[in-house]
């Protein structure tokens, strides 16, 4: 298994709703990264975990909140979204450090907040 | 401060010709450079990359060169084909994050 998973692949939340994105990889992996792309721009990144630890939060706001269950898993929690949070959220993988063969994203899940 | 610059927004290519996509950088610290391609909608996807002990690095019809003293990469696709067509970042891999260029719209004419 070559790929990394996320879900729901569209979600539409309201300002007041709390939801979560989902992101799943079996290539045992042991970093794992949340990144946020508007449209017509680069990803930019948001967290890293390292072997299930939180090692890097670009000074996201609060209202995001990743979570690692385990090796596997990465989930990013959603509460009281603004209108210009609404983008495309990537999930990557990569062995620790990256590496040669760069990091394995996921096809996103594209969030629009009303 | 952007780290990596892709100073072309778009190309468009004759298909079979050779597309080459330029970049260029600020941070001599990186351990990897890489390439990667976008279509819409979906995630990016890795293509080739390079390491800082290294020039050139060939893998089918992608080449990447890397010039460490005009800090410069260049992606080389020969011969373009029509599914080529996307977005192209250049990435730089640092400690723990990839910082990407503003990316370069890549089209293949028929």
């Amino acid at each position: 298994d070559t790929e990394v998973t996320q879900t729901p692949k569209h979600l539409v939340m309201g300002m007041t709703n709390k939801k979560s994105l989902k992101c799943e990889q079996h290539m045992g992996h042991r970093a794992m990264y949340w990144y946020k792309q508007k449209a017509k721009k680069p990803p930019e990144l948001m967290f890293v975990y390292s072997y299930e630890k939180l090692s890097i939060n670009e000074s996201v706001p609060s209202r995001f909140s990743p979570e690692c269950p385990n090796s596997s898993l990465l989930n990013l929690h959603l509460h009281a979204l603004q209108p210009e949070d609404s983008a495309l959220y990537l999930c990557a993988s990569s062995q620790e450090g990256g590496g040669f063969n760069g990091y394995t994203f996921g096809s996103g899940t594209r969030l629009t907040v009303v | 401060d952007q780290q990596v610059k892709q100073n072309s927004p778009s190309l468009s290519v004759q298909e079979g010709r050779i597309s080459i996509l330029n970049c260029d950088y600020t941070n001599s610290m990186f351990d990897y450079f890489l390439w990667y391609k976008k279509y819409p909608a979906e995630g990016p996807t890795f293509l080739i990359s390079i390491s800082s002990i290294k020039d050139k690095n060939e893998d089918g019809r992608f080449t990447v060169f890397l010039n460490k003293s005009a800090k410069h990469l260049s992606l080389h696709i020969v011969p373009s084909q029509p599914g080529d067509s996307a977005v192209y970042f250049c990435v730089f891999q640092g400690a723990q994050k990839l910082v990407f260029g503003q990316g370069t719209r890549l089209t293949i004419n028929p």
